[in-house]
């Protein structure tokens, strides 16, 4: 069981957008700075998103993060087939003293 | 351009101890900056973060593997290093090295990651 919550699978047409949601609590989301990682299967997460919503260079504005409270979203707009992968999103625990991630979403691209 | 390698010990045996090695290459680990840690992920399941070290020597572990989890750091040979005793099937994953960032915490950079099988 996650700290973090997020929907187990998301899906959309090419060319259309979707929302990832990632719900956390005061102790963790609430207080602290979210990132956003993108996994491909067999490889290593990649940052997509940090510090809420800046993306690191190389990251297209295709991609977008947001917090509101104690949940986060990422955003991704024009779908490609190549954005099929499994997102997660991750903050510091304040009340843990640890690093939390969610369960993950997996997206397709129908 | 920055480089996490972790080692690869492969196989383990149930109760035994897990011994891995991240080196750093293309930036220092003693770089005030950030944190070097470990993540695990399960075939098929999430990402648990295990645990972090600064390059001061000061840790930060994951409440529910403290008790089995070591992290140490070694910044003549740019590494630093995961010892998780008493290991059983429920460990098997693979291990990621990881470069977090010290004024939030986050992960920011990865390693390639290794697969790490518990079995007799």
């Amino acid at each position: 069981q996650s700290v973090l919550t997020q929907p187990p699978s998301v899906s959309a047409a090419p060319g259309q957008k979707v929302t990832i949601s990632c719900y956390g609590s005061s102790s963790n989301i609430g207080n602290n700075y979210v990132s956003w990682y993108q996994q491909f299967p067999g490889a290593a997460p990649k940052l997509l998103v940090y510090e809420n919503n800046k993306r690191p260079s190389g990251i297209p504005d295709r991609f977008s993060g947001s917090k509101s409270g104690p949940s986060a979203t990422l955003g991704i707009t024009g779908l490609q087939t190549g954005d099929e992968a499994d997102y997660y999103c991750g903050t510091w625990d304040s009340s843990l003293s640890a690093g939390v991630f969610g369960g993950g979403t997996k997206l397709t691209v129908l | 351009q920055l480089q996490l390698q972790e080692s690869d010990p492969g196989l383990v045996k149930p109760s035994e101890t897990l011994s891995l090695t991240c080196t750093v290459s293309g930036g220092s680990i003693s770089n005030s900056n950030y944190y070097w840690g470990w993540i695990r992920q399960p075939p098929g399941r999430g990402l648990e973060w295990i645990g972090y070290i600064y390059y001061r020597g000061n840790t930060y572990y994951n409440p529910s593997l403290k008790s089995r989890v070591t992290i140490s750091i070694d910044t003549s040979k740019n590494q630093f290093s995961l010892s998780l005793n008493s290991m059983t099937a429920a460990d098997t994953a693979v291990y990621f090295c990881a470069r977090h960032v010290y004024s939030n915490s986050l992960v920011n950079y990865w390693g390639q990651g290794t697969l790490v099988i518990v079995s007799s």
